[in-house]
Formats: structure tokens, C-alpha cells, sequence
């Protein structure tokens, strides 16, 4: 069973058009929920770090926040630079802290 | 400040053989982890090295180890490659006080076995 479900899988936005992707964990004793970009080819790169449901961090067009069982990363007014994979993970409080990560939402925004 | 650096970019491997991958992380970075993405199974953790010593294991076969060296670098080793461990194998390095939290990755090494 997934532990991190990220959705949707895919999204197309026309430049300018905000939304939001998800990620929901199963998880309990979350320590922190981590979220990444990731360009075709390259490794991921690391946007925002969560600890506590409530807590928001922004960066740019992107806006990230925690529930107590999901995180949504907002794009406003998305540009096509944005076109990437968003991938979050999440890390358990205690023990071995190995992040477990979701498949991704690949997101293409269209001039 | 220099980025994660892994070398090579590209392998090419036969099954059976074994493969060594390194991965130089951000100075004064003292965790390396790797991973292990394919499009299947997306991104998963392998191990992850704090100051030489192997801290966390991910749930893969014995065929794949690594070290880690004195001054943070690291190796990954494959052994007896199977078709199966074509991917992209990624390094991620960070402060490490929690684990391998807000890695910075490398651009990765694709590893294809013929």
C-alpha cells in the first residue's frame, strides 16, 4: 500500500491558469513532508520542507501547505517554466527518517 | 558553491557485470543518500552514509552496496547486473542531523544493462 499518493498524475494548464497539485500520506508520526521539482534529465530540485499541519512556505508562483493528512502545492498564475514534475515525500518522526516518496505529478503549462 | 557531482553521466553495462558510481557531494554536506528512479517505480531510497558509516537502508538486494570515504565522497557498487537495474541512480547530499532531509541531488547517472 502507498504511503504517499500524489495527484493528479498528470496536468495541463494554459499560462496564467492557477491550481493545485496533492499529495496525501497515510503515514502517522510524520516528521516532515518535502516537496521537489524535477526537470526531465535532471535530479530533483528541492523546494519546500513542512512540519506542522497549518504551516505554509512560498516561493515565487508556488505555495506550499500541510493538513494533518495532505499537502497542496499551489501554482498561481503559472508561467511555462514551471513545466516540470512536482514529487513530494514524506519523512516519519523516530527510527530510520528513509523519506518515502510519491510518483509525481507532471505538470505542462502552455504559452 | 559547487553543486552535487556524479560521474559517470551515462553507463553502459552487460548482465552479469558490476558497475561502480560516484558521487562527490556539496562541501561540508556529511550525508550522501541514493536512490534509485524508474519510470515503474518512481524514486526510491537505496542507502544513505553519514561520516562513513552506512545509517539507513532502503529495501533493495544485497547485489547493492556503497561507501562513503573521509572526506564525504561516496561510491555506489552494483553487482552481478540484471536487465532489471536500468534506471537513473541518484546521489543526494545534505547536512544529515535528520536523516537525508532537503537533499540537493546530482543530475544522476542512467545506467543501462544490455
Amino acid at each position: 500500500e502507498d504511503q504517499v499518493t500524489q495527484s493528479p498524475e498528470a496536468l495541463r494548464l494554459q499560462e496564467g491558469e492557477s491550481s493545485s497539485l496533492n499529495c496525501s500520506y497515510t503515514v502517522s508520526g510524520l516528521r516532515g513532508l518535502f516537496w521537489y521539482r524535477q526537470d526531465p534529465g535532471k535530479g530533483p530540485e528541492f523546494l519546500f520542507t513542512l512540519y506542522s499541519a497549518g504551516e505554509e512556505k512560498e516561493k515565487e508562483r508556488l505555495k506550499a501547505t500541510l493538513t494533518k493528512k495532505e499537502s497542496f502545492l499551489h501554482i498561481t498564475a503559472p508561467k511555462p517554466e514551471d513545466s516540470a514534475t512536482y514529487l513530494c515525500a514524506v519523512q516519519l518522526s523516530g527510527g530510520s527518517y528513509i523519506p518515502t516518496f510519491g510518483r509525481g505529478t507532471s505538470l505542462i503549462v502552455h504559452p | 558553491k559547487a553543486g552535487v557531482t556524479q560521474t559517470p553521466r551515462y553507463l553502459i553495462k552487460t548482465r552479469g557485470q558490476q558497475v561502480t558510481l560516484s558521487c562527490s557531494p556539496i562541501s561540508g554536506h556529511r550525508s550522501v543518500s541514493w536512490y534509485q528512479q524508474t519510470p515503474g517505480q518512481g524514486l526510491q531510497f537505496l542507502f544513505e552514509y553519514f561520516s562513513e558509516t552506512q545509517r539507513n537502508k532502503g529495501n533493495f538486494p544485497g547485489r547493492f552496496s556503497g561507501r562513503q570515504f573521509s572526506n564525504s565522497r561516496s561510491e555506489m557498487n552494483v553487482s552481478t547486473l540484471e536487465l532489471g537495474d536500468s534506471a537513473l541512480y541518484l546521489c543526494a547530499s545534505s547536512l544529515g542531523s535528520y536523516g537525508p532531509t532537503e537533499a540537493f541531488f546530482g543530475q544522476g547517472t542512467r545506467l543501462t544493462v544490455v
